[in-house]
């Protein structure tokens, strides 16, 4: 069975622009959720969206914003990028009623 | 406001000995706890996981242990493999809730020496 997918791994953009970033879950798999990762802070929850919903959302600015398709496949859009936004990208899907998240390698983006 | 804490962004062990890594939880609504481990340039890996009924669950090398009055849990490897070197977070889930999320410590980076 294939695992989380992400993509692109790595992103250069510069400040003031956009990005899109792409996760496949497992198959079979609906929840998808984001987390930041930074040096300092760990791993921050960014949102988390099950049959195209978003139940949850982290404390993070509306820049940061997410969706799911009907296929549980989820993007995050980042608007008007600064350069605290550099950090890895981690998506993780899981199975519904389980606790137990699996996570993708991860989008390493780097805001100029 | 940490909810989840791992004090010890450190540890370094002999091989074949044991490596405790410890987290601690301020939320009394978590009831269910997890383990990662994760390289550099790789996602985390999800290790062990256990839940509030239980105070010890154990998979291997790996024992969990928990304690809910004191609000804390540690990880035990035993023995320990230089491939166990890595970063271990710690995280929490309130799974009677409508949160969805895993909160997550900042993660002890174990080293283990040959």
């Amino acid at each position: 069975k294939a695992g989380v997918t992400q993509t692109p791994r790595y992103l250069i953009k510069t400040r003031g622009q956009q990005v899109t970033l792409s996760c496949s879950p497992i198959s079979g798999h609906r929840s998808v959720s984001w987390y930041q990762q930074t040096p300092g802070q760990g791993l921050q929850f960014l949102f988390e969206y099950f049959s195209e919903t978003q139940r949850n959302k982290g404390n993070f600015p509306g820049r940061f914003s997410g969706r799911q398709f009907s296929n549980s496949r989820s993007e995050m859009n980042v608007s008007t990028l600064e350069l605290g936004d550099s950090a890895l990208y981690l998506c993780a899907s899981s199975r519904q009623g389980s606790n137990i998240q699996y996570f993708g390698a991860g989008t390493r983006l780097s805001v100029l | 406001d940490q909810q989840v804490k791992q004090n010890s962004p450190s540890l370094s062990v002999q091989e074949g000995r044991i490596s405790i890594l410890n987290c601690d939880y301020t939320n009394s609504m978590f009831d269910y706890f997890l383990w990662y481990k994760k390289y550099p340039a790789e996602g985390p890996t999800f290790l062990i996981s256990i839940s509030s009924i239980k105070d010890k669950y154990e998979d291997g090398r790996f024992t969990v242990f928990l304690n809910k009055s004191a609000k804390h849990l540690s990880l035990h490897i035993v023995p320990s493999q230089p491939g166990d070197s890595a970063v271990y977070f710690c995280a929490a889930a309130n799974s009677g809730g409508s949160n969805y999320k895993l909160t997550f410590g900042k993660g002890t980076l174990l080293t283990v020496n040959p």
